[in-house]
């Protein structure tokens, strides 16, 4: 069972490069999203989406795009790298059926902006 | 809006001990659901332990249990019989049904379990 599967899990990049992270789900889940994790914050819900063509704002959003043409992938892109962007980045998916819905995570991806 | 608070940034117990670990939270919906995660030092998010606002019992799984008190707005997480590979950080979080079911995380717990 490959569950939630982001790509690549470590990444550096200089200031004003752009990269996308990749994160593919084979749960068959409507619902995904993307989580920056930061030393002493918990973790932040970047963009989520809740179903193919529709995605939406989470709290930190900013220098960061998403878009959703397939249930099965969600990449984030970053279109100007910046060091506030060094961060662990989770990708997360799951069944939107209520409260009680567990939400299945990615290994995360470590990106270090220089 | 939604919010998750650990007042604990570590935590330390011996092994074999209990331990638990705090949470309170703050919400308007009547409808809620509440997890706890745990991350350890390899990175992935595992999941540990559900407890749904109308559930009437306590949440239950193996060594872990949740003391749910709606009244207090606490979720704490309870691990007994504390073992070496309990050694993580610890996450409560809560469903965020503005945001299309989006968990909204406390900041975390780290536990260190000594021999």
């Amino acid at each position: 069972n490959a569950g939630v599967t982001q790509t690549p899990k470590f990444q550096v990049l200089k200031t004003g490069q752009s990269m996308t992270l990749q994160c593919a789900q084979d749960m068959n889940h409507e619902y995904m999203s993307w989580y920056r994790q930061d030393p002493g914050m918990g973790l932040r819900l970047i963009h989520y989406s809740v179903g193919a063509g529709i995605t939406d704002q989470g709290e930190v959003p900013n220098g960061y795009n998403v878009s959703r043409s397939t249930t099965e992938d969600f990449p984030l892109r970053l279109l100007s790298a910046a060091p506030s962007q060094t961060s662990v980045y989770f990708c997360a998916s799951s069944i939107p059926t209520g409260p009680n819905t567990e939400a299945f995570f990615g290994q995360g991806t470590r990106l270090t902006v220089v | 809006a939604q919010k998750i608070t650990q007042t604990q940034p570590g935590m330390f117990v011996q092994e074999k001990e209990a331990v638990t670990l705090d949470c309170t939270y703050d919400t308007s919906d009547q409808s809620y659901g509440l997890f706890w995660y745990k991350q350890p030092s390899s990175g992935e998010m595992i999941f540990l332990i559900y407890q749904g606002s109308y559930d009437e019992q306590n949440a239950t799984e193996g060594r872990y249990s949740l003391n749910f008190q709606k009244a207090r707005k606490s979720a704490n997480l309870v691990i007994s019989a504390s073992q070496l590979g309990d050694s993580a950080m610890y996450f409560c979080a809560m469903r965020d049904t503005i945001k299309d079911d989006a968990l909204n995380f406390g900041k975390g717990t780290s536990l260190l379990v000594t021999p």
